[in-house]
């Protein structure tokens, strides 16, 4: 089946640092979207993107679509404690209404 | 967005039984989701409710062993059957609810808190 390849899928960073993270995929996607897990909830969405290039912020958190609609990243500015959890990416194939997932990337943050 | 509630929360169930967990939202909506995340996993699609038809399942999973309803758009179960520890998982619904003003071809998916499935 379809996949996204998700990386890294780990981070250890300091509170403070900036983080990035990507995800990339053989396929077209016209929708990619990024969420957020923490331990014992669903994921929350925090970025949509729908547009090939569009480039979307949510506070210190900054999305793109790729250009050529196969891969996305997420950047985090500033790091800060609440920003520990898992990251998703999520893209939606042409035609389709259902997502693919990336396998997450765990952010853990030292003070 | 959608305000998604999903019951249970969490069970503990013996091997062999059935649990059939609830998932109801604040608003119409035409597809519901069901996807399963195991322990340290990403989520993978069980299948697509849709109202007035049967669910469409994906690869791997089968209408025996999960079972959906979808009576109404605001309204779906997911009855895992015959539980063997590895069902232990978290079972999450999930909504499109995009907000007015994006294409037909472009999805905006909510998820309800999570079902913790343990299975003994």
């Amino acid at each position: 089946g379809q996949q996204l390849n998700q990386s890294p899928q780990s981070m250890f960073i300091q509170e403070g640092e900036d983080v990035s993270m990507n995800c990339t995929s053989s396929s077209i996607f016209n929708t990619w979207l990024w969420y957020k897990q923490d331990p014992g909830e669903g994921p929350v969405l925090l970025i949509a993107l729908y547009k090939a290039g569009e480039l979307t912020s949510n506070g210190r958190l900054t999305a793109q679509f790729g250009i050529t609609r196969k891969d996305s990243f997420l950047n985090i500015s500033a790091s800060i404690p609440s920003d520990v959890g898992i990251y998703f990416c999520a893209g939606q194939l042409p035609r389709a209404q259902k997502l693919v997932f990336g396998q997450g990337t765990r952010l853990t943050i030292n003070p | 967005s959608a305000v998604i509630s999903q019951k249970p929360s969490r069970d503990i169930c013996q091997r062999g039984t059935s649990l059939t967990i609830q998932c109801q939202v604040d608003s119409q909506v035409t597809m519901m989701f069901w996807y399963r995340q195991q322990p340290g996993q990403s989520l993978t699609l069980i299948a697509t409710a849709n109202q007035g038809s049967e669910a469409t399942y994906e690869s791997g999973f089968v209408i025996d062993k999960f079972p959906i309803s979808r009576p109404n758009l605001t309204f779906s179960t997911l009855t895992v059957s015959n539980m063997s520890p590895e069902d232990s998982s978290i079972y999450l619904c999930s909504v499109d609810a995009r907000r007015p003003g994006l294409r037909d071809w472009n999805t905006e998916a909510f998820f309800g808190q999570g079902t913790r499935l343990t299975v003994v």
